[in-house]
């Protein structure tokens, strides 16, 4: 079975650190992206940015870059999103999901079970 | 960066009704649009890509159609299980974009 599964739940203060993760397993890990995607608390899904599998090549929406860093392990078929500072506004849902292509005609066709973050002091 | 906009925000329908959703891009995307059905507390399932290509397992109730600016979903009799919130999806310009999503309920 082809499948995303993510860490566990967070909850964490303004200003600490955060690596979450996505771990895919029943397919060819290194040859996908995975995209990263946020959903606030009640609200809609906003791209995060992209990461290549098999070399980690990474590309940051606008809105994100800067304030997080996408990472993959191959060797563990593992993808991270990861936090140096977090703040109360960075509370939500955030779901990892496979896609054949950095852009165009494909579309997120596997997403992992979502990584809920709360930070609040 | 493309601004998706959706309309209905909400429609309200009932089982075995024709449900047709909008979307619109601020510019064309091609047909590298892509439409996602998410129910509470569950992580989006992908339903359409490339604009009218049903994902696996996607049943064929479910169609998608248009190219440029806008494109409809439509689901042709609403199924119990298909009330949910809609999202389209744009692939074509850096960054992707999602609409807000068009929420589907029981009449």
């Amino acid at each position: 079975e082809v499948q995303l599964v993510q860490s566990g739940a967070e909850v964490k203060q303004p200003g600490e650190s955060l690596k979450i993760s996505c771990k895919g397993s029943g397919y060819s890990f290194n040859n996908y992206w995975i995209a990263w995607v946020r959903q606030m608390p009640g609200k809609g899904l906003e791209w995060m940015g992209i990461i290549y599998s098999g070399d980690s090549d990474s590309k940051y929406s606008p809105s994100f870059q800067g304030q997080v860093t996408f990472s993959a392990d191959k060797s563990v078929k593992t993808a991270y999103l990861q936090w140096s500072s977090l703040k109360a506004s960075d509370t939500g849902m955030y779901y990892c999901a496979r896609t054949i292509a950095a852009s165009g005609s494909d579309g997120l066709d596997v997403w992992g079970q979502g990584t809920m973050v709360i930070v609040s002091s | 960066e493309i601004v998706m906009t959706q309309s209905p925000a909400t429609l309200s329908l009932s089982p075995g009704e024709r449900a047709t959703l909008s979307c619109r891009a601020s510019q064309s995307v091609s047909s590298h649009l892509a439409w996602y059905q998410q129910k509470p507390g569950q992580a989006p399932r992908l339903l359409i890509y490339y604009a009218s290509h049903r994902a696996s397992g996607i049943p064929a109730r479910f169609s998608g159609s248009g190219s440029g600016t806008d494109f409809t979903l439509t689901i042709s009799s609403l199924e119990p299980e298909d009330f949910a919130v809609y999202y389209c999806q744009q692939r074509d310009n850096w960054p992707s974009t999602f609409g807000p999503g068009t929420k589907v309920d029981m009449k």
